[in-house]
């Protein structure tokens, strides 16, 4: 089966950085996604990782590491406008199905 | 303007009142499927579409039907709604079912059954 783990909520500061982690334990893995969503909206797709290592997207990177079942959303420069759940997700490899985390819920304060 | 179309957004209704959520997509998508989000759990998907006549279960289909007999449009339809159907729902599509990571959601349907 699928597991999937992430903080429930974070906070930050205008301008600073934060790390948002995801830990996963699957039986088959084909890619893990990033989703942010503000409150009332629809998740819009972030990134996507299927290899180990860093993918960077402006002011946004997502690193994974299939050995250690984990990946992280690192968001610099923070902006009020970033206030939003981060939803976690990974593919499975057999069914090629997308299984969410429950989410972060971030808080960037001024 | 690429989208995703769901319909309706909001929605009350009673235990037992059969209804339809319909979803449409204008980007010629293989793929659709459809979404629950509860608080806690996450976006849990109810049913999914690889194309045009084929359907199948998620993981949680129970009480719920879809349809895909056109590529734009895979309508929910909730045949006796119950009050454990409250929820947030989402259809969402991708260009083919290679690219299921990649998903673009309706604006999402709020249903409450009373």
């Amino acid at each position: 089966g699928q597991n999937i783990d992430q903080p429930t909520e974070m906070t930050a500061t205008e301008g600073a950085i934060v790390q948002i982690n995801c830990t996963y334990q699957t039986s088959g893995f084909n890619g893990l996604f990033w989703y942010q969503q503000h409150a009332g909206e629809a998740p819009t797709f972030l990134s996507y990782n299927v290899l180990d290592g860093l993918e960077e997207k402006g002011r946004f990177s997502s690193f994974l590491s299939r050995s250690k079942g984990y990946s992280y959303l690192l968001l610099k420069e923070l902006q009020m406008k970033d206030s939003a759940s981060y939803l976690c997700a990974v593919r499975d490899l057999g069914t090629d199905k997308l299984i969410f985390g429950t989410g972060t819920r971030l808080q960037v304060f001024p | 303007e690429a989208q995703v179309t769901q319909n309706p957004r909001y929605l009350i209704t009673v235990t037992g009142k059969k209804l339809t959520v319909t979803c449409s997509q204008n980007m010629n998508h293989e793929y659709m499927s459809w979404y629950r989000q509860d608080p806690g759990l996450g976006l849990r998907q109810i049913y999914y579409s690889m194309n045009v006549e084929v359907t199948d279960k998620g993981d949680v289909p129970e009480g719920y039907k879809v349809s895909r007999k056109e590529k734009r449009n895979f309508p929910l339809i909730l045949e006796s709604p119950s009050p454990n159907q409250t929820s947030l729902y989402f259809c969402a599509s991708s260009l083919s079912p290679e690219n299921t990571g990649e998903l673009f959601f309706g604006e999402g349907s709020r249903l409450t059954v009373l």
